[in-house]
């Protein structure tokens, strides 16, 4: 049973262009979250999604935007990049109605902007 | 904000057991306590969750008094794999939003 899958796994970009970071949610979850986690600091909430619409937004600029699939999965979109978005992203899966803080993580994707 | 709050840091040798502290003084009553495991450019890895008392899995232990300002979850007979950073989160179910801390960085010396 693969667990949560995210793409790619490193990625360099340039300032102000545009990227998308993709995610498969573990099997039998409908939930999506992303999250920012820059050096040293926890994990920021970014947005959550559930039957392919946005539920909650963390503090985050509208450059930060995402879609959900029929299938579940997910993606990330980042536009105008800054450097301040150099950072990892994860991507957690939960089941509706069971415990949303009992998440599952994928390994993330490094994001450089340079 | 986080509503927790944890030791940046602390050392350990193997085979002990570790016990980490977290606080929180304003958590609401249908607030959680879940513990989270997270090594270099790995996401977060689900440790154990509570609501009172004590809970044990296969893995680590996790106490919360009556009161529920506070929590400890508890690591018996660490190893060196054991070196990562512990998140403390506070949240209830239907939560969607986790807010994370800076967590506990241990580390666990031969």
């Amino acid at each position: 049973d693969a667990g949560v899958t995210q793409s790619p796994t490193h990625l360099i970009k340039t300032r102000g262009q545009q990227v998308t970071l993709r995610c498969s949610p573990k099997s039998g979850h409908d939930t999506v979250s992303w999250y920012q986690q820059a050096l040293g600091q926890g994990p920021q909430f970014i947005f959550q999604y559930y039957e392919e619409e946005e539920r909650q937004r963390g503090n985050f600029p509208d450059r930060f935007s995402g879609h959900q699939f029929p299938n579940y999965s997910s993606e990330l979109n980042v536009n105008a990049l800054l450097l301040g978005d150099s950072a990892l992203y994860l991507c957690a899966s939960t089941s509706q109605g069971a415990s949303n803080t009992e998440a599952f993580f994928g390994q993330g994707t490094r994001l450089t902007v340079v | 904000l986080a509503k927790t709050t944890q030791p940046i840091s602390m050392d350990s040798y193997e085979g002990q057991e570790v016990n980490i502290t977290c606080s929180h003084n304003n958590i609401a009553t249908n607030d959680y306590i879940t513990w989270y495991q997270q090594f270099p450019s790995q996401g977060p890895r689900f440790i154990i969750q509570g609501y009172k008392t004590k809970v044990t899995n296969e893995v680590a232990s996790l106490f919360i008094p009556a009161d529920r300002k506070s929590s400890t979850l508890s690591l018996p007979r660490v190893s060196l794999s054991d070196t990562a950073v512990y998140y403390c989160l506070a949240s209830g179910l239907g939560n969607y939003q986790l807010i994370w801390g800076a967590g506990t960085k241990l580390i666990i010396k031969p």
